[in-house]
């Protein structure tokens, strides 16, 4: 079967950083990515990781490991409005691409 | 703004009723996707259609129709709902081939 795993709340203060872990379970990954929700908003596209390694957006970035079936978003320099639920994502090329979403992790940011 | 409507945000409805749900994409894609997000879970997929062909049903009861007249408008029809059947319905749109969805804003659904 598929599954993802990433933790369900994740508290930080503003300016540090935080890493949200993603850990996934597929037959045939394709590729991850990240989606940032705000309370009452859509799910908005963050990143996306195909391949091994770092991809750096701003103040967002996301990792993947494809043989340790783990990634990662990290978060630096960490804003009130960063507060949100963060979704990790696998694109799973069983079934004609089908993408299955993780069960999000909240982010709260303290003053 | 991400380009994908959805009507109406907020939906009561009785168990007998039957009603639907509009999503209206303006960003030119070819896929279009339902997606039911309850509280504390995983966002499921409902239904995906590529190029106004059905290529996934999620086993989703019958009570949900999807319908999608063309690429650019999706439908949720809805009837003998069940109170469990609560929850966001997000509809989502994607260029085939690129992995990055984008989504509306969702219908928040009561059914009492």
């Amino acid at each position: 079967g598929q599954s993802l795993e990433q933790p369900s709340e994740v508290t930080a203060v503003e300016g540090a950083i935080v890493q949200i872990n993603c850990t996934y379970q597929t037959s045939g990954f394709y590729g991850l990515s990240w989606y940032q929700q705000h309370d009452g908003g859509a799910p908005t596209f963050l990143s996306y990781n195909a391949l091994d390694g770092l991809e750096e957006t701003g103040r967002f970035s996301s990792f993947l490991s494809r043989s340790d079936s783990y990634g990662y978003l990290l978060l630096q320099e960490l804003q009130m409005k960063d507060s949100a639920s963060y979704f990790c994502a696998v694109r799973d090329r069983t079934g004609g691409f089908k993408t299955i979403f993780g069960a999000g992790t909240r982010l709260f940011v303290k003053a | 703004e991400t380009g994908v409507t959805q009507t109406p945000r907020h939906l009561v409805m009785g168990m007998t009723n039957k009603k639907s749900l509009k999503c209206e994409q303006h960003l030119g894609h070819n896929a279009m996707y339902w997606y039911k997000q309850s509280a504390k879970k995983p966002l499921e997929l409902m239904f995906v259609y590529n190029f106004k062909e059905q290529t996934e049903n999620n086993s989703v009861p019958s009570r949900f129709s999807p319908e999608c007249p063309n690429s650019s408008h999706l439908f949720l029809h809805l009837h003998t709902l069940q109170p469990e059947d609560s929850a966001l319905y997000l509809c989502a749109s994607s260029q085939d081939g690129r992995n990055e969805q984008y989504f509306g804003p969702g219908t928040r659904l009561t059914v009492t």
